[in-house]
């Protein structure tokens, strides 16, 4: 089993409708969590960055964290065409970023 | 430079061949990873680098892949007598600390291997 599940999807939504991604993770001792967006032929580039449980937002963006249920979301609101990326969650591994499978996500105009 | 360089973005390679896959990280950043991105995969951990310190090799799936890095700075990572099973996209990324809880990271845009 991975330590960190994702559906792979593709999740496609309306443009202006909301995202929702998650992530589930089995090592109760990961303290660092991370949003990463790729776009196609391009590395992952950062999008959140949270520690520990708790919520963070940047502009259309929220990522929460619950440690307790071992789960991480990304919700992207007003999403726009240009939100279509795959979205990778990844956690610190003792410097090592264990990463999901990354979900496609094509926002439709 | 400004950001993490990569190259060569496409390779295609002969089935027994070897090749080597360079990266040129961010000045001044002392940590330096290799990840490896198969179609419908996530990225997988292959080896990192942190200053002066052996290099952490655990995530190499075989023998025929090795990495160095010269300087503190570009590192060349070498897949031996290549199989259709390395065909994937080769990342690099570096970062200020390898301490850093993952903030920090850069990646490359990838090294695109086809083996044939």
């Amino acid at each position: 089993q991975k330590e960190v599940e994702q559906d792979p999807g593709p999740l496609s939504v309306p443009e202006g409708a909301i995202v929702s991604l998650n992530c589930t993770y089995s090592n109760s001792a990961f303290q660092y969590f991370m949003w990463y967006r790729q776009y196609s032929r391009k590395g992952p580039e950062l999008l959140m960055y949270t520690y520990s449980s708790g919520n963070k937002e940047d502009g259309r963006f929220t990522a929460q964290v619950d440690k307790s249920s071992k789960y991480i979301s990304l919700f992207i609101r007003d999403s726009q065409p240009s939100d279509s990326a795959t979205y990778l969650c990844a956690t610190d591994s003792w410097g090592k970023l264990q990463f999901g499978a990354g979900t496609q996500v094509v926002v439709t105009p | 430079g400004a950001g993490v360089s990569q190259s060569p973005s496409n390779k295609v390679t002969e089935k027994g061949k070897d090749v080597e896959l360079r990266c040129d990280p961010i000045s001044g950043h002392t940590a330096l990873y290799w990840y490896r991105q198969s179609l419908g995969q996530g990225l997988e951990f292959l080896i990192y680098f942190q200053g002066n310190s052996a290099p952490d090799k655990s995530g190499l799936p075989s023998d025929r892949f090795s990495a160095e890095r010269t300087g503190g700075s570009v590192s060349t990572l070498t897949i031996q007598r290549t199989q259709q099973e390395d065909s994937a996209v080769y990342l690099c990324a570096s970062s200020p600390d390898a301490g850093t809880g993952g903030y920090g990271y850069t990646f490359g845009s990838g090294t695109r291997l086809t083996v044939v």
